[in-house]
């Protein structure tokens, strides 16, 4: 099993629908982090959390670190959010970033 | 300037070739990453520097020989390589290793033939 667990998979939407993706981890952690990664492209750093929320835009990400979970919403979703999202964790005392696999948002006008 | 910088974009390499890769970052940032992506897959972590010295070398085979003349600078240097090689190599840095958001430059996309 995977120390960091993501679902859906893949998510298909339609233009302004509210998305919600999920990050499970397993390990105790300092820090998790949700990526978005273009096709073909490099990869941006959405957030940085270790505790509470955080919102950029129409991008919020959550984390409840007792339960060892974390979302990140999309509100109006528009077809340039259409990526891959990449949640990882810093575990403690390492070096480390842990990642998901990963989930492919396909967002349709 | 938040900017990770990777040159070259692509590469064509073949299996005898000695070729190297480059990254470069002005924002003060002491920790540099090698990463490397196969398709559809997350990254996955090859070398990370702290303050120009070697931190962490997760086992890459010697044809991958990673150097930092200095604190901007992170080279991956690629020799012999292998057809299953290819990949989408990305450098990252972040202020300090575990220290806050890492900081991904676009990656460099390597063929090998």
């Amino acid at each position: 099993k995977n120390e960091v667990e993501q679902s859906p998979q893949n998510l298909t939407a339609q233009e302004e629908e509210f998305i919600t993706i999920n990050c499970s981890y397993s390990v105790g952690i300092s820090a998790l982090h949700w990526l978005q990664q273009h096709p073909g492209g490099g990869i941006v750093s959405l957030f940085m959390l270790s505790s509470g929320k955080k919102k950029h835009g129409r991008l919020i990400a959550t984390i409840n670190i007792q339960e060892k979970h974390s979302s990140l919403h999309i509100t109006a979703s528009h077809p340039r959010d259409s990526a891959v999202y990449i949640c990882a964790v810093t575990p403690h005392n390492t070096d480390k970033l842990i990642f998901g696999t990963g989930t492919r948002l396909q967002v349709f006008p | 300037d938040t900017e990770v910088t990777q040159t070259p974009k692509h590469l064509v390499m073949g299996m005898t070739n000695k070729k190297s890769l480059k990254c470069e970052q002005h924002m003060g940032h002491r920790a540099m990453y090698w990463y490397k992506q196969k398709a559809k897959k997350p990254p996955e972590l090859m070398f990370v520097y702290s303050y120009e010295k070697l931190s962490i070398n997760e086992s890459v085979p010697s044809r991958f020989s990673p150097e930092c003349p200095n604190s901007s600078l992170l080279n991956l240097h690629l020799h012999a390589l292998q057809p299953e090689d290819s990949a989408l190599y990305l450098c990252a840095s972040s202020p300090v290793i575990a220290g806050g958001t890492q900081y991904f430059g676009p990656g460099t996309r390597l063929t090998v033939l």
